[in-house]
């Protein structure tokens, strides 16, 4: 079946370093890819989607691009703040809707 | 309510016990969607409705786990006979139609506690 796998974390950074988050799947077809967060306390919120082969999805100075030929979707930010600390998600969707998600990456950023 | 709401916020249990989570999908929003999110691990699929159809119960675990949607608004999942093993965060995310082109959004989630 359909998989996600995304790099293990928990992953420390200080303020204003640069991140990457590593996503690869495994589907049949070409699946839409997401990222979402979760900050402290709060559900999943939407980050960023791409729905077909070199799409660039962004948000919030987040940046994931589709590559069909390495089966990734890694997670960037250019300059992490505090506020940036939280639990990021890779999905896939499948046919039918259903969001089939990777573990979670536990990011903390230190002031 | 702006958002997906889920109640109780936390649940704790006696194995054993049935128990029953529910969700307020946004107002108006088609499909509702159940994952279950075991402690440091990604949601992963439980069931899906459109309006009031069960249209996907494939991820249910076991036929002690069972959903229903009856007026296509509110959702109730129900456990019977809970175990230790159901113990995770119960997560309902609702979105708009049944495309899949249209954001899902999540509720907080139930904690739910099996002692």
């Amino acid at each position: 079946g359909n998989s996600v796998t995304q790099m293990e974390g928990p992953v420390t950074l200080s303020e204003e370093a640069f991140l990457t988050i590593n996503c690869t799947y495994t589907a049949t077809g070409y699946p839409s890819l997401f990222w979402y967060v979760q900050y402290p306390g709060e559900g999943l919120q939407l980050l960023l989607k791409a729905t077909k082969a070199d799409d660039k999805g962004s948000n919030k100075g987040f940046e994931a691009t589709y590559r069909k030929e390495t089966t990734s979707f890694h997670l960037e930010k250019g300059s992490v703040q505090v506020s940036d600390s939280a639990v990021y998600f890779c999905a896939l969707r499948e046919y039918g809707n259903k969001l089939v998600f990777g573990a979670g990456t536990i990011l903390r950023v230190k002031s | 309510g702006a958002g997906v709401s889920q109640s109780p916020r936390y649940k704790v249990a006696k194995r054993g016990q049935d128990v029953a989570l529910r969700c307020d999908p946004i107002s108006g929003h088609v499909s509702l969607f159940w994952y279950q999110q075991a402690l440091g691990q990604g949601p992963e699929f439980l069931t899906y409705f459109q309006n009031e159809a069960q249209l996907d119960k494939s991820g249910l675990p076991s036929d002690r786990f069972f959903a229903e949607r009856p007026e296509g608004s509110v959702s109730t999942l129900k456990i019977q006979r809970t175990q230790q093993e159901d113990s995770a965060v119960y997560l309902c995310a609702s979105s708009l139609d049944g495309t899949g082109n249209t954001e899902a959004f999540f509720g907080q989630g139930t904690r739910l506690t099996v002692v």
